[in-house]
C-alpha cells in the first residue's frame, strides 16, 4: 500500500513567519509534487521533483521554495508567509515511466496564515 | 481559459439515478486522462483512467472524445457512498505534468 504522509494536518502561522511543510513517501517513487487547493480553483501545481536535488517550477511557484535531499522526502518552504497563502496543501508522489501517471496523495495540510 | 474545465455542480440526485459529468481540456497534445474522487476533507484518489476506446468499471463508465477534447464519467445506479467531488485530470506529454479540473460535486440523496 502506497503511503504518503505530511507532517501536519492543521497549521496556523503568522504573517512573515517561515513555514516548512514536510512530505514523506514510502514507495520509492521518483516523482514528488506539491499542490495547493482552493475552492473553485482546483489543484494548482507549485513545484515538482523528478529526482533527488532536482526541482521544477509548477504554475504558481512565487513565494515558495522546495527541497529534496532524499528520495523519500520533499519539503515545501514558505519563506515569508502571507495571508494569501492560506490554503490546503497537498503532496503527491508517483513512479516514473511506464505510462502510468497515477499520483498518490498525502492527507493534506490546512495552513492558515493570520 | 482554464486548461481543464468542469461543471462545478452541485449535482443532487436520488439513489439509483444515473448521472453524467463532462470535462473539457484545451491541450490537444494531452495523452492521458483520469478521473479522481475526493471525499470531503480527504485527499484525491484515483477512480479510473480513461482510455481512447472508453472503459467501464462496475457502475462507472469513462469516455474520451479526442476530436472534441472532452472526457465524461457516467455513474449508474448511484449510491449514497458515491457522494464526493469528482476531479477530471489531464496529463500532458511533458514529464508527468498534470492539470486538474476544479471538480464536480455530487450528492446522492436517499
Amino acid at each position: 500500500d502506497v503511503k504518503v504522509t505530511q507532517s501536519s494536518r492543521y497549521l496556523v502561522k503568522r504573517t512573515g513567519e517561515k513555514v516548512f511543510l514536510e512530505c514523506v513517501q514510502d514507495m520509492d517513487h521518483e516523482n514528488m509534487f506539491w499542490y495547493r487547493q482552493d475552492p473553485g480553483l482546483g489543484l494548482r501545481l507549485i513545484y515538482f521533483s523528478y529526482d533527488v536535488k532536482m526541482k521544477e517550477k509548477g504554475d504558481i511557484p512565487e513565494g515558495y521554495s522546495v527541497s529534496r535531499e532524499k528520495k523519500e522526502r520533499f519539503s515545501l518552504i514558505l519563506e515569508s508567509a502571507s495571508t494569501n497563502q492560506t490554503s490546503m496543501y497537498l503532496c503527491a508522489s508517483s513512479p516514473s515511466g511506464g505510462g502510468s501517471y497515477e499520483q498518490y496523495f498525502g492527507p493534506g495540510t490546512r495552513l492558515t496564515v493570520t | 481559459r482554464k486548461e481543464v474545465e468542469q461543471d462545478p455542480g452541485p449535482f443532487n440526485v436520488p439513489e439509483g439515478a444515473t448521472v453524467a459529468f463532462n470535462c473539457t481540456y484545451s491541450n490537444s497534445a494531452s495523452q492521458s486522462f483520469f478521473w479522481y474522487r475526493q471525499d470531503c476533507r480527504k485527499e484525491p484518489k484515483l477512480l479510473m483512467s480513461v482510455y481512447s476506446s472508453g472503459n467501464e468499471d462496475g457502475r462507472f463508465t469513462a469516455q474520451l472524445n479526442r476530436a472534441s477534447q472532452y472526457i465524461s464519467l457516467l455513474i449508474r445506479d448511484s449510491k449514497l457512498s458515491d457522494s464526493a467531488t469528482y476531479l477530471c485530470v489531464v496529463n500532458s506529454w511533458n514529464n508527468n505534468d498534470m492539470r486538474f479540473g476544479a471538480g464536480t460535486r455530487l450528492t446522492v440523496k436517499p
